[in-house]
């Protein structure tokens, strides 16, 4: 099972908005809505931001969106904040009964 | 909210075994799904293995297929992950984590390291 692809990094000012693809194939992706995404600062375990592809955990900013078309996923963070500088990880289960993950996004705010 | 408590990382030669424990504390543990996820120094995430809240299914990644085994032992709520024939590029910070009400990893334990080295 190939790792789910991810841009290296993205970047963007405080107050915009930054978007993370997250392309996989029909097997993960594309063919099941389960796609989560991670959250993970230096040095601290990762945080589930983004759920069954759309849904935000308790207490997760309302900034943080997720969607899917086909077999990419994405990641969109709205009125970027200083904190929101970390790694981000995309994960879909798959039909191997697996998860696989992509390779993750740093975050940058400028 | 469950917590999670990983231990049994260490130094191991190739080749060899190591048995990593996580424990629970709270309500869920005996219903959720749980597993292990690694992170090599320096890299990504990758998902090891799962296991059902019944403990009837489990699941592997094809890198460690056949080698290494996820366990459950409810009576006292501990995760554990058998790692055999461990090779260097076993080498990684082991989360164990518990999917919770959601269908993906939600609590994650500290992570344990486990180095592969002669």
């Amino acid at each position: 099972q190939s790792a789910l692809t991810q841009p290296a990094s993205v970047s963007g000012s405080p107050g915009q908005s930054i978007t993370i693809s997250c392309t996989g194939t029909s097997n993960d992706v594309g063919g099941y809505n389960r796609v989560s995404w991670y959250q993970q600062r230096p040095g601290k375990a990762p945080k589930l931001m983004i759920y069954d592809v759309s849904n935000r955990p308790s207490g997760v900013s309302n900034r943080f969106s997720g969607s899917k078309s086909g077999n990419t996923a994405s990641l969109t963070i709205s009125g970027l904040q200083a904190e929101d500088e970390a790694d981000y990880y995309c994960t879909s289960y798959t039909s191997s009964n697996t998860r696989v993950f992509g390779g993750g996004t740093k975050l940058t705010v400028l | 909210e469950v917590q999670l408590v990983e231990s049994g990382g260490g130094l191991v030669q190739p080749g060899g075994s190591l048995r990593l424990s996580c424990a629970a504390s709270g309500s869920t543990f005996r219903t959720s799904t749980m597993s292990w996820v690694r992170q090599a120094p320096g890299k990504g995430l990758e998902w090891v293995s799962s296991i059902s809240g019944s403990a009837g299914s489990t699941n592997y990644a094809a890198s460690v297929r056949g080698r290494f085994t996820i366990s459950r032992d409810s009576s006292k709520d501990t995760l554990y992950l058998q790692m055999s024939s461990l090779r260097a590029e076993d080498t990684a910070v082991y989360y164990c984590t518990d999917y919770g009400d959601y269908r993906s990893p939600y609590v994650w334990g500290q992570g344990t390291l486990v180095t592969v080295s002669s």
